[in-house]
């Protein structure tokens, strides 16, 4: 059981490249979330999922999409990198909000040059 | 979504009891109160959570007043294993966890 798993770890991209984080759970989980956490601050939520197919935005969502076309996996795309989304990405998932917890991945350390 | 407070920093002696306290005088009803710790750079480490009524689990204990509008975490012996930020969130059916910047506790020798 590894819960929840991201990859890659660690990326360096180039101002203007584009890349896709991938979060993968294996608890069966309706509810994914992307989170980023820039130094000596908490984490903002990028963009979050409901179940299979579905996607909404959360409080930092410019210059991010994301897609859930399965429920096991949810996906981050930087369709062209800009060195301020250097940043740790963290991705959860969870049962529901109410009454039962979030479980966070280790995190992708990104940095934009 | 409602909104917490938190103090930006606190020190524990070790082996005494760390109470980190959360403001939350606009929850509503239906809002859970969630503690989570982030140690270093690691993801966040769920450690309790609850409603209406106090809870206890193996890591710590959540009082949260009458009226809801504050609460408190407390870790019973805190071991410098502790030393994290700890963050207070509040969710509902709005099915999201909303971070603010949290508590960073340091537990001293």
């Amino acid at each position: 059981n590894a819960g929840v798993t991201q990859t890659p770890k660690f990326r360096v991209l180039k101002t203007g490249q584009s890349m896709t984080l991938l979060c993968a759970q294996d608890m069966n989980h309706e509810y994914m979330y992307w989170y980023r956490q820039d130094p000596g601050m908490g984490l903002r939520l990028i963009h979050y999922s409901v179940g299979e197919g579905t996607t909404a935005k959360g409080e930092v969502p410019d210059g991010y999409n994301v897609s859930r076309l399965k429920k096991q996996n949810f996906l981050l795309g930087l369709e062209s990198a800009a060195p301020s989304q250097t940043s740790v990405y963290f991705c959860a998932s969870s049962y529901s909000t109410r009454g039962t917890e979030a479980f966070f991945g280790q995190g992708t350390r990104l940095t934009v040059v | 979504d409602a909104k917490t407070t938190q103090p930006t920093s606190m020190d524990c002696a070790e082996g005494r009891a760390a109470n980190l306290p959360c403001n939350h005088s606009t929850i509503s009803g239906n809002e859970y109160v969630y503690w989570y710790r982030q140690i270093h750079s690691q993801g966040p480490q769920y450690i309790i959570h609850g409603l209406k009524n106090n809870e206890t689990n193996e890591m710590a204990s959540l009082i949260i007043t009458e009226d809801r509008k504050s609460s408190t975490l407390i870790l019973p012996h805190a071991t410098l294993r502790d030393t994290a930020v700890y963050y207070c969130i509040l969710t509902s059916g709005t099915y999201k966890y909303i971070f603010g910047t949290g508590t960073r506790l340091k537990v001293l020798a």
